[in-house]
C-alpha cells in the first residue's frame, strides 16, 4: 500500500523559511515523477511544483525562484523548501504522485502551512 | 498558463439524479485532462485520466468525455458520498493548471 506522509507544516512569519518533508512508503521517490500541490483555506487546488525521476524540476510561476523542490533517496523522502514565504502562501500543501498522464493517483493527507505575522 | 474553467460552480442535485460537469481549457490540450473529487477535509481522490478512462477502483457510474478545449465528466445515480467538489486539471503543459472547481450540493 502507498503511503505519502507530510509534515513540516506550521506558523512562520512573513519573509520566513520552512521545509516541508513527504515520507513515502510503498513506491520509490527517485523512481516516481512527484509533486507538490497546494490548496489555500476555502480555496481550489494549485499546482506548485515537480520533480522528475531524472531530477528535472519545474515549477509555478508563483513560487519559482523562492521554493526548491528536492529528495533524498536514501530516506525515500520528498522535500519542498519555502523562502520568503508570504500570506499568498498559505495553504494546505499536499505531496503527490504522479503517474499515467502526469494524473495524481497517490496523495498524502496534506500539511498546514500558515504565514502570518 | 493555460486557463480550466468549470461550469456549473455549484450545482444541486438529489440521490440518483444524474449530473454533468462541464470544464473548458484556454487552448487546445488534446486529452491531456484529469477529473478529480474532494470531499470535505480530504485529498483530492484521481477519477478519470486522460480525458476518459475511469481510474482503477473508481465506480463506473463516472465517465468523461471530450477533447481539445471542450470536456465533461458526467456521474450517473449519485450516491451521499458523490455531494463533493470536483476539479479538472490539464496535464498538456507545465504548469499544470486546475479548474477553480465545482462544489456538488444536495
Amino acid at each position: 500500500e502507498v503511503q505519502l506522509a507530510e509534515s513540516g507544516g506550521g506558523l512562520v512569519q512573513p519573509g520566513g523559511s520552512l521545509r516541508l518533508s513527504c515520507v513515502a512508503s510503498g513506491l520509490t521517490v527517485s523512481s516516481n515523477y512527484m509533486t507538490w500541490v497546494r490548496q489555500a483555506p476555502g480555496k481550489g487546488l494549485e499546482w506548485v511544483s515537480v520533480l522528475h525521476s531524472s531530477g528535472t524540476t519545474y515549477y509555478a510561476d508563483s513560487v519559482k525562484g523562492r521554493f526548491t523542490i528536492s529528495r533524498d533517496n536514501f530516506m525515500n523522502t520528498l522535500y519542498l523548501q519555502m523562502n520568503s514565504l508570504t500570506v499568498e502562501d498559505t495553504a494546505v500543501y499536499y505531496c503527490a504522485r504522479e503517474w499515467v498522464a502526469a494524473a495524481i493517483d497517490y496523495w498524502g493527507q496534506g500539511s498546514l502551512v500558515t504565514v502570518s505575522s | 498558463d493555460i486557463q480550466m474553467t468549470q461550469s456549473p460552480s455549484s450545482p444541486s442535485a438529489s440521490v440518483g439524479d444524474s449530473v454533468t460537469i462541464t470544464c473548458r481549457a484556454s487552448q487546445r490540450i488534446s486529452s491531456s485532462l484529469n477529473w478529480y473529487r474532494q470531499r470535505p477535509g480530504k485529498a483530492p481522490q484521481l477519477l478519470i485520466y486522460s480525458a476518459s478512462t475511469l481510474q482503477s477502483g473508481v465506480p463506473s457510474r463516472f465517465s468523461g468525455s471530450g477533447s481539445e478545449t471542450d470536456f465533461t465528466l458526467t456521474i450517473s445515480s449519485l450516491q451521499p458520498e458523490d455531494f463533493a467538489t470536483y476539479y479538472c486539471q490539464q496535464t498538456y503543459n507545465i504548469p499544470y493548471t486546475f479548474g477553480q472547481g465545482t462544489k456538488l450540493k444536495i
